[in-house]
């Protein structure tokens, strides 16, 4: 079935390094995919999305790549902060983009 | 703009009793999905609505969860008799179209334990 696959399931790093996590889907038709972040005990929140017309979106210390041949699609941060610490989960639309599924969530832990 | 607004923020009840959760969409938002969230299955959507039709319930566990949307801004997600496995935090979250290129705005949440 359609499906979102997610990896790493955790990711810990320093504080000032890098992030990344890394997502694929299955139905060639999708063309949105948000990313959400979830903060202990809190709701999940959009930080930002990109849309199949562009490779890649940034804003600030996240972006988003997209690959549409390879179906996959990444969130990069850079100079990470504790702060950053959370859940985050990435989602794509599916069955003619009239739906969404969710991936399984990455747990980043940003150690100072 | 108030977001989306669940209640009660959370509930603890026996098993085998009725649980009923609220949710308020946000203001001109034609969209809502029923959420369940579970550190061993994650986020599911269970149900959900566009102009207050049921688009797919297919993510509804068992007949004892029901889903009814009365008017353009509200719904229920309902369960009776309750079971301890359905213990979670529950989310509703509401987007402008019924498309899945919309974002969806999620509410705070309602924590439920069956005890």
């Amino acid at each position: 079935g359609e499906n979102v696959e997610q990896h790493p399931s955790t990711l810990s790093v320093q504080e000032g390094d890098s992030a990344v996590i890394k997502c694929t889907y299955s139905d060639s038709a999708s063309n949105y995919f948000p990313w959400y972040k979830q903060e202990l005990g809190k709701r999940p929140q959009l930080i930002i999305d990109i849309r199949s017309n562009v490779g890649e979106k940034k804003d600030q210390r996240i972006a988003v790549t997209l690959n549409k041949t390879a179906k996959h699609f990444s969130l990069h941060i850079t100079e990470t902060q504790p702060e950053d610490s959370a859940v985050y989960f990435c989602a794509a639309s599916f069955r003619n983009n009239n739906d969404m599924r969710f991936g399984a969530g990455t747990r980043l832990t940003v150690k100072p | 703009d108030a977001g989306v607004i669940q209640s009660p923020r959370h509930e603890v009840t026996e098993m085998g009793q009725e649980v009923t959760l609220r949710c308020k969409l946000i203001s001109g938002h034609n969209s809502l999905f029923w959420y369940r969230q579970t550190m061993m299955r994650g986020l599911e959507l269970l149900i959900y609505f566009n102009n207050n039709v049921p688009i797919d319930d297919s993510g509804m566990p068992e007949d004892r969860f029901s889903a009814k949307m009365p008017n353009a801004s509200f719904s229920t997600l309902k369960i009776q008799p309750s079971e301890p496995r359905d213990s979670a935090v529950y989310f509703c979250a509401s987007s402008l179209g019924g498309s899945g290129t919309d974002t969806q705005y999620f509410g705070p949440g309602t924590r439920l334990t069956v005890l």
